[in-house]
């Protein structure tokens, strides 16, 4: 109940194709859907959020699709450059009352732009 | 821009030796966090803060672990007597405040345990 699970494991995509990343949660109680962008021996940087009451949001040439009803969001990569080259992690905040911020991860998918 | 700060960036230490993982979270940020991230693996939730008190804590949080606000701008996390299995990244976060939601994390502290 408490997983958040994302797929694929690791992509490859060429420079200018769209890269897709998917994940699944069980838990209702999630109320926040932040996407993260690590590259090596760097911290987790936001990319881009949602919220449940939305289907998508955009942020240039990030997107969010949000499937409430199948409990699935994920993640596409427009026009994919090798700058964009890392890994993402999804991630899903749980609400209990407003007493915690705690943000659960995915596993993590790396993704290769190739030129 | 505003960004959280943690040192070191690279901790060697030896079994059963006490460490502290300093970070300096975005300054007018309330909610304070502790994540890990064992090589290759997911983040993981330690513990979270605020007002001065763990407001929820992991499993992983066990009594080994313990964190701090010493002053106005650091935040620590201390662990007690180090195991082989805490080897790994231990990143910082922050957010505004519970509404915004958005937490920034730091470029992380790697940690080793020999």
């Amino acid at each position: 109940q408490q997983q958040v699970k994302q797929s694929p494991q690791s992509l490859i995509v060429q420079k200018g194709g769209i890269s897709i990343i998917n994940c699944a949660y069980e838990n209702t109680a999630f109320d926040y859907f932040p996407w993260y962008q690590q590259f090596p021996g760097k911290g987790p940087a936001l990319l881009i959020a949602i919220r449940p009451d939305v289907s998508e949001k955009k942020e240039g040439r990030f997107t969010i699709s949000f499937n409430k009803s199948a409990k699935q969001f994920s993640l596409h990569i427009m026009d994919s450059q090798p700058g964009d080259s890392a890994t993402y992690f999804c991630a899903a905040r749980r609400s209990e009352g407003g007493a915690t911020n705690k943000l659960i991860f995915g596993t993590g998918t790396l993704l290769a732009v190739q030129p | 821009e505003p960004e959280v700060t943690q040192t070191p960036s690279h901790q060697v230490t030896q079994m059963g030796q006490e460490v502290i993982l300093r970070c300096v979270p975005i300054s007018n940020h309330l909610y304070f966090y502790w994540y890990r991230q064992i090589l290759g693996q997911k983040v993981e939730f330690l513990v979270s803060f605020y007002n001065n008190e763990i407001s929820e804590k992991s499993e992983i949080f066990d009594d080994q672990f313990s964190v701090e606000r010493p002053d106005g701008s650091n935040f620590t996390l201390k662990i007690r007597s180090t195991k082989l299995e805490d080897s790994a990244m231990y990143f910082c976060a922050s957010s505004e405040h519970q509404i915004s939601y958005e937490q920034y994390f730091g470029p992380g502290t790697r940690l080793t345990v020999t």
